[in-house]
């Protein structure tokens, strides 16, 4: 069975750092990875997905994730956080021959100024 | 292009009540599904269908019903409502090759309060 793990529920960081937000995946087959970010009382919106076409995947608003599969990892990264990014972002997998999407437990990032 | 629609956007219940979360989207979407989000745990899949006619459950499928009798709509029924089932609930669809590669689209979301 996939299973997503998001480590860390809550990331702070400053206008202008770095932004790590970390996903692991279990998946006995070959897995798609998504990012979604929900704003506040809004629903989920896609960042970007890895669908094995290439590893380093780009997605919107400056938001990039590399997967790697020695570490089982899919981890998002944006070079200069801006205060717009605060939001919860939630990782999740889908195996093939499904459109079941299974989410991570989510990350709440704060920006502050 | 309206999207994925969810009404209510809010609503309050007493234990035992039922009543039916609607979701509609005009995207000509095959699969759709229902998800509750609660702090900590997530979005966990309640029911979804691949097509009309057709449903299945998901994870937490227990005090929940649907059907899907259009491309279109996809309504969620709470029997029996229980405190546990507050929530915010999600209605999501997306094109379905059934391949697992397809975005998701979601609604703003239901907030449900069980008293």
């Amino acid at each position: 069975a996939q299973s997503v793990t998001q480590l860390g529920s809550h990331v702070s960081v400053s206008e202008g750092a770095l932004v790590l937000l970390r996903c692991n995946y279990s998946s006995s087959v070959p897995p798609y990875l998504f990012w979604y970010v929900q704003y506040p009382n809004q629903g989920l919106q896609l960042l970007l997905k890895y669908t094995s076409a290439a590893t380093l995947v780009k997605g919107i608003n400056g938001f990039e994730a590399e997967f790697k599969k020695s570490e089982t990892s899919f981890h998002l990264t944006k070079p200069s956080a801006h205060m717009s990014d605060a939001a919860e972002y939630f990782c999740a997998v889908s195996a093939y021959n499904t459109d079941k999407l299974i989410f991570g437990t989510g990350t709440r990032l704060q920006v502050f100024p | 292009n309206a999207g994925v629609t969810q009404t209510p956007k809010f609503q309050v219940l007493k234990t035992g009540q039922s009543m039916t979360l609607q979701c509609a989207q005009d995207m000509n979407h095959e699969y759709m599904s229902w998800y509750r989000q609660d702090p900590g745990m997530g979005l966990r899949l309640i029911h979804y269908s691949v097509g009309a006619g057709i449903t299945d459950q998901g994870e937490v499928p227990n005090g929940y019903n649907v059907s899907r009798s259009t491309t279109e709509d996809f309504p969620l029924r709470l029997l029996s409502a229980a405190p546990s089932q507050t929530s915010v609930y999600f209605c999501a669809s997306s094109y379905s090759p059934g391949t697992g590669q397809t975005e998701a689209f979601f609604g703003q979301g239901t907030r449900l309060t069980v008293v």
